[in-house]
């Protein structure tokens, strides 16, 4: 069975500093990456997804992920954070079963940016 | 386009009842998925519905039911209502061909 660690379950940062949220996955099988945003009080928006091709993946807001297949790592960063990035960021490995794309999460990490 | 609908945002039951929550997917996406986020176990799969059939189930009892309709609409229903049903329900709908879905805004359920 597919698994996901999100290895900090609370990163605080200040604002313009860079910030890196850790993922690492387990899976015998080739994956689908994904890295998901939740506000307070909101379903989830996806910020940025690794499908196949280039292991550098960019996403919106200034997001970007590298995939490391030896290391089995999928970590998010952002050069500069902003106060809006506060928020919960989740790591999703889709588990796909005759067809049928189920994503299994991991447990989150809570980024706070501080003035 | 609109996005991912869900109704009601907000929902308080008493143990022992049953309640059914609504997702309207994106027009067009045939793929209609449910999970439960909670504050201890995070964010697990319920079911997964294509074309009017249940193509993925997750480990839940079998107090969690789902159907989808044939305008893709997609209901859940759960009986016999426990405390730690609290919770909240997310839908998502996909293309079912780009792997990426698209999340509604949740179900709040309180079970008191």
């Amino acid at each position: 069975a597919q698994s996901v660690t999100q290895l900090d379950s609370q990163v605080p940062v200040f604002e313009e500093a860079p910030v890196e949220l850790r993922c690492n996955y387990s899976s015998s099988v080739s994956v689908y990456l994904f890295w998901y945003v939740q506000y307070p009080n909101q379903g989830l928006q996806l910020l940025l997804k690794y499908l196949s091709g280039s292991t550098l993946v960019k996403g919106i807001n200034g997001f970007e992920a590298e995939f490391n297949k030896s290391q089995t790592s999928f970590h998010l960063r952002k050069p500069s954070v902003h106060i809006s990035d506060t928020a919960e960021y989740f790591c999703a490995v889709s588990d796909i079963q005759g067809g049928s794309e189920k994503l299994v999460f991991g447990k989150g990490t809570k980024l706070t940016v501080n003035p | 386009k609109a996005g991912v609908t869900q109704t009601p945002r907000y929902l308080i039951k008493t143990r022992g009842q049953q309640v059914t929550l609504s997702c309207s997917p994106i027009s067009g996406h045939r793929s209609v998925s449910w999970y439960q986020q909670t504050p201890g176990q995070g964010l697990q799969f319920l079911f997964e519905y294509f074309s009017e059939t249940q193509r993925n189930k997750g480990n839940f009892p079998g107090r969690f039911s789902g159907r989808q309709f044939s305008n893709s609409r997609s209901e859940m229903n759960v009986s016999t209502l426990e405390l730690g049903d609290s919770a909240l329900y997310l839908c998502a709908s996909s293309l079912a061909a780009d792997y990426e879905q698209y999340f509604g805004p949740g179900t709040r359920l309180t079970v008191t």
